[in-house]
């Protein structure tokens, strides 16, 4: 099935470091969403963007939907151990049924040393 | 008060055995799916169902079956259980199919 190209795969930080992961697609989407699943859990939303050049914030966390509206980043800043966990970004379009369905990336693994 | 709930959350069965996961979502929402993830951890869809009607069916064997007896629930049926089909699933629903989707916990299923 179609997935996204998520980098990096995975990455190991000290606590208080910045990190800034992204997401590209070969296709636009009119939605991206981040998405984190920490260990024994299911993913939890974290940011949705909804428009082209749309930068939003959630305490620590800065997602972007690029301008051609085939990538997206998101960046956290001052790492702390509980920000542990894999990161999903996942793409979606308009339309109909099978068209709607969300195009998820491989997902960047997180570890922080404290 | 889970919004999302799944059960069993672990589960060991036999090749060839049949078993069954169940979810409910207490959130009001029409659309429901199953979700399966790999051990490379990649999520992908099975089924989408909203209003209880089928809208998306991914490539999926047919010894998996989903039910949806109604909007707020989507059980997943599994027949003649093989090693391959060991994964964590995980049922999420969303208001409808173009909103933010919410995972449940996940079920753990291994096929020994």
């Amino acid at each position: 099935g179609q997935q996204l190209n998520q980098s990096p795969q995975s990455m190991f930080i000290q606590e208080g470091e910045d990190v800034s992961m992204n997401c590209t697609s070969s296709s636009i989407f009119n939605t991206w969403l981040w998405y984190k699943q920490e260990p024994g859990e299911g993913p939890v939303l974290l940011i949705a963007l909804y428009k082209a050049g749309e930068l939003t914030s959630n305490g620590r966390l800065t997602a972007q939907f690029g301008i051609t509206r085939k990538d997206s980043f998101l960046n956290i800043s001052a790492s702390i151990p509980s920000d542990v966990g894999i990161y999903f970004c996942a793409g979606q379009r308009r339309g109909a049924g099978n068209n709607r369905k969300l195009i998820w990336g491989l997902g960047t693994s997180l570890g922080v040393n404290p | 008060d889970t919004a999302v709930s799944q059960t069993p959350k672990y589960l060991v069965t036999q090749m060839g055995n049949d078993k069954s996961i169940k979810c409910e979502q207490n959130l009001g929402h029409d659309t429901m799916y199953w979700y399966k993830q790999d051990s490379k951890k990649f999520l992908k869809i099975m089924f989408s169902y909203n209003n209880k009607e089928l809208i998306i069916n991914e490539t999926v064997p047919n010894r998996f079956s989903p039910k949806s007896p109604d909007k707020a629930h989507l059980n997943l049926h599994i027949n003649s259980l093989e090693l391959g089909d060991s994964a964590v699933y995980f049922c999420a629903s969303s208001q409808d199919p173009g909103n933010t989707i919410y995972f449940g916990e996940g079920s753990w299923l291994t096929v020994v």
